[in-house]
Order: C-alpha cells, then sequence, then structure tokens
C-alpha cells in the first residue's frame, strides 16, 4: 500500500517552456502533499506544501509564480515550473501524507519516483 | 546546531555484519522519527518508523528511539551489497509539522 506514482520521470526541454509534473497517491487519499528539490549529493530541500482545496504553503526563498502548485483532489498534485530556466534544472520528488492536524505526527511521507528535469 | 545531524559517512561494512546508523536531533517536542534509503539518482523509499521509546524490528532492520538523549538508530543485520545506499534520517518538528531531514548516511556494504 501507500504508492506515490510521479509523471514524468524524466523531462528535457528548452529554455523558456514551462513543465508540468504530476503527483498521484494511487491506494490512498493525501490531503497533505510536499514538493522537494534535491541538487546532486545534497540533501532533500521542501518547496512546498499543499493541502487538498487550498493554496499551497510555499517555503522562504521559493518563487510561487515560478513555481506553481494546484492540489485539485485528494489523488492529484501538481507542480509546475513556468518558463523554466537552466538553473532549475534538478530532481523533483513529491511525497504524499494522509491525515490533518495534530494526526500529521503518526503519519509517514511517501515518496514518488522523482522527476529529473533538465533545461537546456 | 542542525535540527537533524547524521554523519555523513561513508560507513563500510563487511557483507552479513550489523550496520550501524545513527541520528540525532534538536527538537524535543518532536514525536514521529522515520528512516528512508535513499539509492543514488533515485527518490527516498520508506524504511522504519518509530514513534515510542525503544526498539522497533522489522526484518534486518531495527529502529530505535532515545527522546531522553534525543537520539534515534538503525540497525541493519546481515548487511548485503543491495543495502549499499544513503540512510536518511527524518523528524516531524514538534512545531512546524515539517519532516526535517538530516543529510544522510552512506553504506558501502562490501561483499
Amino acid at each position: 500500500g501507500a504508492v506515490v506514482s510521479q509523471h514524468p520521470s524524466r523531462v528535457i526541454c528548452k529554455s523558456g517552456t514551462s513543465v508540468k509534473i504530476e503527483c498521484r497517491s494511487l491506494d490512498f487519499q493525501a490531503t497533505t502533499m510536499f514538493w522537494y528539490r534535491q541538487f546532486p549529493k545534497q540533501s532533500l530541500m521542501l518547496m512546498a506544501t499543499s493541502n487538498e482545496g487550498s493554496k499551497a504553503t510555499y517555503e522562504q526563498g521559493v518563487e510561487k509564480d515560478k513555481f506553481l502548485i494546484n492540489h485539485a483532489s485528494l489523488t492529484l498534485s501538481t507542480l509546475t515550473v513556468t518558463s523554466a530556466h537552466p538553473e532549475d534544472s534538478s530532481f523533483y520528488i513529491c511525497s504524499a501524507r494522509t491525515g490533518t492536524g495534530y494526526t500529521y505526527s503518526n503519519q509517514p511521507q511517501h515518496f514518488g519516483d522523482g522527476t529529473r528535469l533538465s533545461i537546456l | 546546531q542542525k535540527e537533524v545531524e547524521q554523519n555523513s559517512g561513508p560507513l563500510s561494512v563487511p557483507e552479513g555484519a550489523i550496520a550501524s546508523l545513527n541520528c540525532t536531533y534538536s527538537d524535543r517536542g518532536s514525536q514521529s522519527f522515520f528512516w528512508y534509503r535513499q539509492y543514488s539518482g533515485k527518490s527516498p523509499e520508506l524504511i522504519m518508523f518509530i514513534y515510542s521509546n525503544g526498539d522497533k524490528e522489522d526484518g534486518r532492520f531495527t529502529a530505535q528511539l532515545n527522546k531522553a538523549s534525543q537520539y534515534v538508530s538503525l540497525l541493519i543485520r546481515d548487511s548485503q551489497p543491495s543495502d549499499s545506499a544513503t540512510y536518511l534520517c527524518a523528524v516531524y518538528s514538534g512545531n512546524t509539522g515539517k519532516l526535517i531531514f538530516g543529510q544522510g548516511t552512506t553504506l558501502q556494504v562490501k561483499p
């Protein structure tokens, strides 16, 4: 159980292109989904937290107009990298968790397989 | 002081040995602790989670938690070359609800 599907797994595109990444929880309802970015040999960096039906909460330093997040249902969240540039090239990983409020502390986050984004 | 600290390693053990991975955390309000395994170029995979002081065993893996010492560890028995990966310790922040990751410990199991 607790399978998270992320697509696409790899994207190579030209500078200025917008790229959409989908994250789906396949066998559970995800009230909260998270988007991370990871550069080579570095730890995961949380970009934003999205709760179903509400606006995402972005971490300090993450441009919300650059990284658009939509969490329209309990099983789907999308991250759109708008007008991507080479510095946006990275490994983007989503995760999903059930539970809200004080129940969050008992629920693990389950990760998708990640999307490797390369902007030429 | 980092919120979650791990020795980056690499930790090298021979095949069949016990690998011991350690993690300390700074937030005394933390209640939930997780170990993830991440192979090179892949996303993290949940191995264990532990909420109460003491040991929790799952197959070859044992998680140990000591809240008084703010210390959590992962033991891997009968280590296999396929266990070679980076192991991430993660702790939910008591204040923010965010999952805080350590830098990870690289484990190398040599045949």
